[in-house]
């Protein structure tokens, strides 16, 4: 059982060019989260998805995309990355029927330069 | 909205002194409340977790109490290990959401 798997773990990109990071999910869970984390700011949610085929919007979501298209995956995508965009993205999930706790991949760090 | 409040760091105590990190929260209904712990390039792992009010998690020797009465959640241990430092969650799930709530963090260093 892997639990929650991001890729990649590493990343580096231009400002103005575009890349997807991807979070898997085994545990069949319904509701999948993207989050970044940066200094003194804490966890801060930026889209969030409760079921296949449906995401929404969280804190701070301008300048990302995602998409759900299998329950078990969720998109998070940067059309034109910017130096502001430099941080840890953080992908969980949370199923009603398993258990209480939300469960996180290991993170990706991604630099704009 | 859910809010959760957790008193800010770093926090720095010497090993096998005692350690306390307040929590306090904002909810509708009977969330269930979290200790997720952060080791240095690592994602977030599940330390604790309480369900219900009165309810006490512990793991790893960390406790917390689900303190209804008084909002609260903090986390307390009576020995730290210089393994134990790490930056430290609370979170809640429920009282009306399904997307969990953190707060901002604590940084706790431990010197030998």
């Amino acid at each position: 059982n892997a639990g929650v798997t991001q890729t990649p773990k590493f990343r580096v990109l231009k400002t103005g060019q575009s890349m997807t990071l991807l979070c898997a999910q085994d545990m069949n869970h319904e509701y999948m989260y993207w989050y970044r984390q940066d200094p003194g700011m804490g966890l801060r949610l930026i889209h969030y998805s409760v079921g296949e085929g449906t995401t929404a919007k969280g804190e701070v979501p301008d300048g990302y995309n995602v998409s759900r298209l299998k329950k078990q995956n969720f998109l998070l995508g940067l059309e034109s990355a910017a130096p502001s965009q430099t941080s840890v993205y953080f992908c969980a999930s949370y199923g009603l029927d398993s258990g209480t706790e939300a469960f996180f991949g290991q993170g990706t760090r991604l630099t704009v330069v | 909205g859910n809010s959760v409040t957790q008193m800010e760091g770093p926090v720095t105590l010497s090993e096998e002194a005692f350690l306390t990190i307040n929590c306090t929260y904002t909810a509708t209904g009977y969330p269930s409340l979290f200790w997720y712990v952060q080791y240095p390039g690592e994602g977030l792992q599940l330390l604790l977790k309480a369900t219900k009010a009165d309810d006490k998690g512990s793991n790893k020797g960390f406790e917390a109490t689900y303190r209804k009465e008084t909002t609260s959640f903090h986390l307390e241990k009576g020995s730290v290990q210089v393994s134990d430092s790490a930056v430290y969650f609370c979170a809640l799930i429920g009282g009306g959401s399904y997307i969990p709530t953190f707060g901002r963090g604590t940084s706790l260093i431990v010197h030998p």
